[in-house]
């Protein structure tokens, strides 16, 4: 069974603030990682994708993954109300479903 | 342009009766998805056609099905609706199975 983890949160950081979200996987053989944004009401958004070991840095925010610990995470630099949403992240293993975590819900308050 | 695109955004119906959603996407990708997300905002897969084929079919009751008219849309149609149903239903669509994956709007289905 392949399943994602998430911290249940919720995270509650200050504005300008770093946010740090972690993702736990359970199998090794996984392929592809993303993280996607959800405001409430509406519908998730593709905000990063990571393929390879290392860290992936897009504006303010970085993923990393490191596949021997089967852990992806994202950080959001400079964290800003706008970015107050639910995360979810998200694992392929080869041509196989997506497999979502049940998302963390961040808060950033001015 | 709206690049997956969702009909209705809303449906509110009976138990027992049979609706549909249709999902139409216009970034020339060849995989769509039907998910549903339930009040805890759980996300989880139904099922994923690749060029009109099915590829995937979770465990969802054969009262849900899926039809794909070509690589352009993807609609779900639920005979005897139950109030297990009530949820939002989102369509999706990728470049490949294993690729990022772009939503439509979400149909919020409530079943009364």
């Amino acid at each position: 069974q392949k399943e994602v983890e998430q911290n249940s949160g919720p995270l509650s950081v200050p504005e300008g603030a770093i946010a740090s979200l972690n993702c736990t996987y359970s199998d090794r053989g996984s392929q592809s990682f993303f993280w996607y944004r959800q405001y409430s009401g509406k519908s998730p958004e593709l905000i990063m994708s990571i393929y390879s070991n290392g860290d992936k840095e897009d504006g303010r925010f970085t993923a990393q993954l490191n596949k021997a610990s089967q852990y992806v995470s994202l950080l959001i630099r400079d964290s800003q109300p706008s970015d107050s949403a639910t995360y979810l992240c998200a694992v392929t293993w080869g041509s196989e479903k997506l497999v979502f975590g049940k998302g963390m819900k961040l808060t950033v308050n001015p | 342009d709206t690049a997956v695109s969702q009909t209705p955004k809303y449906l509110v119906t009976q138990m027992g009766n049979d609706k549909s959603i249709k999902c139409e996407q216009n970034l020339g990708h060849d995989t769509m998805y039907w998910y549903k997300q339930d009040s805890k905002k759980f996300l989880k897969i139904m099922f994923s056609y690749n060029n009109k084929e099915l590829i995937i079919n979770e465990t969802v009751p054969n009262r849900f099905s899926p039809k794909s008219p070509d690589k352009a849309h993807l609609n779900l149609h639920i005979n005897s609706l139950e109030l297990g149903d009530s949820a939002v239903y989102f369509c999706a669509s990728s470049n490949n199975p294993s690729g990022e994956q772009f939503f439509g709007p979400g149909t919020r289905l409530t079943v009364l």
